[in-house]
């Protein structure tokens, strides 16, 4: 199946523990995105790479370390995880080259206690 | 601050009835306009994107989109139940990057059988 996929779809861990998320796409997109969503089910986005170059950085704690080894993979390390950490962590991608519609993995819900 | 603006809801319509979602956001020079719709639990599912002003009609669905007035609505006809769920609006604002979305909070649509 083509789609963006993510592991680990669920991770608990304890405050000040480090973690990774992985996210790969199988479309032939050139850009990928992390996006948190709170509580409240806002989504915003937290970071963008085209073709392996970082062009969105929004303001995010330098915890969070996103990593683009290749165009079809974008992982999101965070260290020293804290309470406020604990939220569901969406993968995307879009095509880009002029087309900006972003299709999303099924999400990893990370909870920190 | 540029934002984009939803109607929180829920929002409860009968089945068959036409379920109106509306959105509006604050950055005049904004090109590119999104409905994602997200069940409880699941993650953002692309159903339309608009970039002219009129109606885009994709089965039930039809976008409309107004860039005079700055808002952009999601028209969904004979509602199902299986349409329950969170709509989110979806706009690329002006001077954000080609590539970032930025999200509403989304309105909850319940389609009462």
């Amino acid at each position: 199946d083509t789609a963006v996929s993510q592991t680990p779809k669920y991770l608990v861990t304890q405050m000040g523990n480090d973690k990774s998320i992985k996210c790969e796409q199988n479309l032939g997109h050139d850009t990928m995105y992390w996006y948190k969503q709170d509580s409240k089910k806002f989504l915003k986005i937290m970071f963008s790479y085209n073709n392996k170059e970082l062009i969105i950085n929004e303001t995010v704690p330098n915890r969070f370390s996103p990593k683009s080894p290749d165009k079809a993979h974008l992982n999101l390390h965070i260290n020293s995880l804290e309470l406020g950490d604990s939220a569901v962590y969406f993968c995307a991608s879009s095509q880009g080259r002029g087309s900006y519609e972003q299709y999303f993995g099924p999400g990893t819900r990370l909870t920190v206690t | 601050q540029k934002e984009v603006e939803q109607n929180s809801g829920p929002l409860s319509v009968p089945e068959g009835a036409i379920a109106s979602l509306n959105c509006t956001y604050s950055d005049r020079g904004s090109q590119s306009f999104f409905w994602y719709r997200q069940y409880s639990g699941k993650s953002p599912e692309l159903i339309m994107s608009i970039y002219s002003n009129g109606d885009k009609e994709d089965g039930r669905f039809t976008a409309q989109l107004n860039k005079a007035s700055q808002y952009v609505s999601l028209l969904i006809r004979d509602s199902q139940p299986s349409d329950s769920a969170t709509y989110l609006c979806a706009v690329i604002l002006s001077g954000a990057g080609s590539y970032q979305l930025t999200f509403g909070k989304g309105t909850k649509l319940s389609v009462i059988p």
